[in-house]
């Protein structure tokens, strides 16, 4: 297994312009995690999913931030407009059922440069 | 609320040294405490869990819950164990775990 697949793994875009991460969860986990990992703020947990469901989204920043999960095997985070303070490393992790939520397996990230 | 602290940024010890890093927590009920790493190049991944009660690569960690602590800590360091180490929390296993804001050890040779 390739583990949780992220992309991409660089972004460098400009203030506005619409910004689009995909994860791919490992087979058969059901939850599902996005992170937002800064200097200032370290791991922030931004949405979590359950079996596709949005669980809790209250650490997503505003709304300028939305994720979907269309089915168990993908999940986006879409950032738009973007702003220069969204620069940022974004985690996605999943964690099988019967792990309850504390051991989560994490993709290599996507690192956001807005310029 | 929950809330993990790891007062240390950065922590440099020699090769040889114990090394300890600290974790402390906020929250009231029974909490589940975990240490990630993350190595240079290499994804976020699991170290231990309390409940474990194991040594991994020759890391230790005791839930104190008097103390509201779960130092991680490992006798004889290593320049292999040079790595970015969060701290974190969950309770009842589902809620999503909160981490802290993480220590970079550097082990001198």
């Amino acid at each position: 297994d390739a583990g949780v697949i992220q992309s991409p793994r660089h972004e460098v875009t400009e203030m506005g312009q619409e910004v689009t991460l995909r994860c791919k969860p490992i087979s058969g986990h059901n939850s599902l995690f996005w992170y937002r990992q800064t200097m200032m703020r370290g791991l922030e947990l931004l949405i979590y999913f359950n079996n596709n469901v949005p669980i809790d989204d209250s650490g997503m920043p505003e709304d300028r931030f939305s994720a979907k999960m269309p089915n168990a095997s993908f999940s986006t985070l879409k950032i738009q407009p973007s702003e220069p303070r969204d620069s940022a490393v974004y985690f996605c992790a999943s964690s099988p059922r019967d792990r309850g939520t504390g051991e989560l397996f994490f993709g290599e990230g996507s690192r956001l440069t807005v310029l | 609320a929950q809330r993990v602290t790891q007062p240390e940024k950065l922590l440099s010890v020699f090769k040889g040294a114990p090394v300890e890093l600290k974790c402390n927590y906020s929250y009231s009920g029974s909490p589940e405490l975990f240490w990630y790493v993350q190595y240079s190049r290499q994804r976020l991944q699991l170290l231990l869990r309390h409940i474990s009660r194991e040594s991994i690569k020759g890391f230790t960690a005791d839930l104190n819950k008097g103390e509201t602590s779960f130092h991680l800590k490992k006798p004889f360091a290593q320049e292999e164990d040079s790595a970015m180490y969060y701290c974190a929390l969950t309770h009842s296993g589902n809620t999503p775990l909160v981490f802290g804001k993480g220590t970079r050890l550097s082990v001198i040779a």
